[in-house]
């Protein structure tokens, strides 16, 4: 069975300070992708970051980067130099190779504070 | 616009009553998803539909949520006899295809259903 775990319900950082959002996932299948979500109070949810299971570097995407531990089977988010405007939840999500489901963590809640 | 659409936005419904929410995926996107998020919750899986092959409806909560996909784009999601514990936010993703590990889904802005 797939499962993610987001052990952080909330999160509070300083503007311009970076901050780390944990992830862990449990899977048996040998190729997964991993992903983040932003989802704004308004609702939609935005694609932040992609990391495949057999890509040897750590997946970066502007002030966002993936630290991928694979041994450990976790995902952390790292937002660099946070913004009033990275306020929202966060969410971790994985899809097994070829497969049709993409499981969602429950979320972490990030308060950028000025 | 280029990006997934739901419709309506919000959906304010009595109990008992059948509802039909919308979405209209990317243009050329073969894959589409249907997921439920709780007040507060993560995201339900409920169904998914894949070109023209049978959809993977192991994610429906019970025989009162139907969905169909015509002509591999639109897709409608009809709940019946509607329950208060229905009412959540009702999100459409949809991606290029669904046989890759890269899959990045691409999200409507969701349908917020409140059963009175």
């Amino acid at each position: 069975a797939q499962k993610i775990t987001q052990t952080q319900p909330g999160m509070f950082v300083q503007e311009k300070e970076a901050v780390t959002l944990d992830c862990t996932y449990d899977t048996s299948d040998p190729s997964y992708g991993l992903f983040w979500y932003k989802q704004p109070s308004s609702g939609e949810m935005i694609f932040l970051i992609y990391q495949g299971s057999y890509d040897q570097q750590n997946a970066t995407e502007g002030r966002y980067s993936l630290n991928f531990q694979k041994a450990r089977k976790s995902a952390n988010l790292v937002i660099s130099a946070s913004q009033l405007g990275d306020s929202a939840m966060y969410f971790c999500a994985m899809t097994p190779q070829g497969g049709n489901q993409f499981y969602f963590g429950t979320g972490t809640s990030l308060t950028v504070i000025p | 616009g280029a990006g997934v659409s739901q419709s309506p936005s919000n959906k304010v419904t009595e109990k008992g009553k059948d509802v039909e929410l919308r979405c209209d995926p990317i243009s050329g996107h073969t894959a589409l998803y249907w997921y439920r998020q709780s007040l507060g919750q993560g995201l339900e899986f409920l169904i998914y539909f894949q070109g023209n092959s049978a959809p993977d409806k192991s994610g429906l909560p019970s025989d009162r949520f139907s969905a169909e996909r015509t002509g591999g784009s639109v897709s409608t999601l009809t709940i019946q006899r509607t329950q208060q514990e229905d009412s959540a936010v009702y999100l459409c993703a949809s991606t290029p295809t669904g046989y890759l590990a890269k899959n990045i889904q691409y999200f409507g802005a969701g349908t917020r259903l409140s059963v009175l």
